[in-house]
C-alpha cells in the first residue's frame, strides 16, 4: 500500500510569483485535503476535493486553490504569494468524506522570501 | 467557531505514563481525533472518541467529556521514540471533512 506522497519537498519563491504543489493520493482514497501548517502550530484546513470537485473551504483567500485529478492525485496553487504564506503545507487523503482518519503527506516546506 | 487549548510542553522519563490535556470551546462537533507528528514528520493519526468515554489503542489510550468540553490523550510505558508533537483535532459540523487542530503539545523523554 502506498502512502501519500507530495513534491516538491521543499521549495523557496519571491514574494509576488506562483507556486504549484502536488500530491499523489494513498490507494483507495477518493478524498484529499490541504492544510497549512505554520511553525509550532497546529495545521489549519484549506480545502477538500472529492471526485475532483471542491466540497469544502476554510478561511483562505481565493488566491489559494486546488485541483484533483480522475486518479485522485492533488494540486494547490497559490498565486500573489506573500510572506506570510511561508509554512509546511500537508496533503491528507481518506477513504471517504466523512468521519475516516487523515492520512497525511509528509508536506512541502514553502519559503517565500 | 472552534478553539482548542493544549500545554505547550510536556517533559516524562522512559517507562512513566503522561497525560496531554485539551480543552475545546466549541458549538459542537462530531468527535475528538488525536495525531502525532515527529520533527520533519507527518501528522499520523492515533485515536477517535466520537462518544465520551475512554477508547484504549495499545499504549494509548483518549478519553472525552463534551459536558466538561475536556479531553485528553494518555500514553502509558513512554519510550523514545514518544518524543514528538501532539495535536487534538475535532471535527467540524460540515457536510465535509474538515478538521481543527490544537495548538499542539511537545513531549520531551528522557532516559
Amino acid at each position: 500500500e502506498t502512502g501519500v506522497t507530495q513534491s516538491p519537498t521543499h521549495l523557496i519563491k519571491t514574494r509576488g510569483q506562483q507556486v504549484t504543489l502536488r500530491c499523489s493520493s494513498q490507494s483507495g482514497h477518493n478524498t484529499v485535503s490541504w492544510y497549512q501548517q505554520a511553525l509550532g502550530q497546529g495545521p489549519q484546513f484549506i480545502f477538500q476535493y472529492y471526485r475532483e470537485e471542491e466540497n469544502g473551504r476554510g478561511n483562505f483567500p481565493p488566491r489559494f486553490s486546488g485541483l484533483q485529478f480522475p486518479n485522485y492525485s492533488s494540486e494547490l496553487n497559490v498565486n500573489a504569494l506573500e510572506l506570510d504564506d511561508s509554512a509546511l503545507y500537508l496533503c491528507a487523503s481518506s477513504e471517504t468524506v466523512y468521519n475516516s482518519p487523515l492520512h497525511f503527506g509528509n508536506g512541502t516546506r514553502l519559503t517565500v522570501t | 467557531g472552534q478553539s482548542l487549548e493544549q500545554p505547550s510542553e510536556v517533559t516524562a522519563v522512559e517507562g512513566a505514563i503522561v497525560q496531554i490535556n485539551c480543552t475545546y470551546q466549541t458549538s459542537g462537533f462530531y468527535g475528538l481525533s488525536w495525531y502525532q507528528q515527529h520533527d520533519g514528520g507527518a501528522p499520523t493519526f492515533l485515536s477517535y472518541n466520537g462518544l465520551d468515554g475512554l477508547e484504549e489503542t495499545g499504549r494509548f489510550s483518549s478519553f472525552l467529556s463534551r459536558s466538561d468540553s475536556y479531553g485528553y490523550l494518555l500514553l502509558q510505558e513512554l519510550q523514545m521514540k514518544d518524543s514528538a508533537s501532539y495535536f487534538c483535532a475535532v471535527r467540524a459540523l460540515t457536510g465535509f471533512q474538515k478538521l481543527v487542530f490544537g495548538t499542539g503539545t511537545r513531549l520531551l523523554v528522557s532516559p
